[in-house]
């Protein structure tokens, strides 16, 4: 199986910062990496698929890079709706696997 | 607009069996393969199970194989998981998804396996 790991799992920001998540898989996954964001009580919404194409709908202040098995989210100008937890999930292979999650929380 | 819609969640003992039903519409389903993720109170996202566009794949999470069984049916535009042998550890939101990078989300249906 191929293990996702987050980094940070948690970090304070303030409106308006440049926030960055990373993502690493345990080995090379190409570009079969996707970003979600979740808010409490709610489904987790898709924000970037292929490691750096934006869902449609996605605002443009969300981006994702990297490949192999490295790979970044970033956020530009955090806002007060970004404020949520965030998952990778790598579909290399079955077992799809998620990272443990990034919780974005307000300073 | 892609919509799915969970079903059948609820409170079973444990041993028990559900059947979760997922309704999907806004595209076409037949051409899609689809998964299953649940999500345990307070925890993380776990893949659970997959099944391809035509059934001819299915794929299994190790923590539930031989329990859990994945179906669909094309013409109803449906995906099910039928659920024995549940266990306490089985407690956790259930959400139907489309594709291999789970690109759309239903609301979720919960199930709670308690005595």
């Amino acid at each position: 199986d191929i293990h996702m790991t987050q980094s940070p799992s948690s970090l304070s920001a303030s409106v308006g910062d440049r926030v960055t998540i990373s993502c690493r898989a345990s080995q090379a996954i190409s570009n079969s990496l996707a970003w979600f964001q979740q808010k409490p009580g709610k489904a987790p919404k898709s924000l970037i698929y292929a490691a750096s194409s934006l869902q449609s709908g996605v605002p443009s202040k969300f981006s994702g890079s990297g490949s192999g098995t490295d790979f970044t989210l970033t956020i530009s100008s955090l806002q007060p709706e970004d404020f949520a937890t965030y998952y990778c999930q790598q579909y290399s292979s079955y077992p799809l696997t998620f990272g443990g999650g990034t919780k974005v929380e307000i300073k | 607009e892609v919509h799915l819609v969970e079903s059948g969640g609820g409170l079973v003992q444990p041993g028990g069996s559900l059947r979760l039903s997922c309704a999907a519409s806004g595209f076409m389903f037949s051409t899609y393969n689809m998964n299953w993720v649940r999500q345990a109170p307070g925890k993380g996202l776990e893949w659970v199970s997959y099944i391809s566009s035509s059934s001819n794949t299915l794929n299994y999470a190790d923590s539930v194989k031989g329990r859990f069984t994945i179906s669909r049916d094309n013409a109803k535009s449906s995906l099910y998981l039928q659920m024995n042998s549940l266990r306490a550890e089985d407690t956790a939101v259930y959400y139907c998804a489309r594709d291999r990078s789970n690109a759309n989300w239903g609301q979720g249906t919960l199930v709670t396996v308690s005595s």
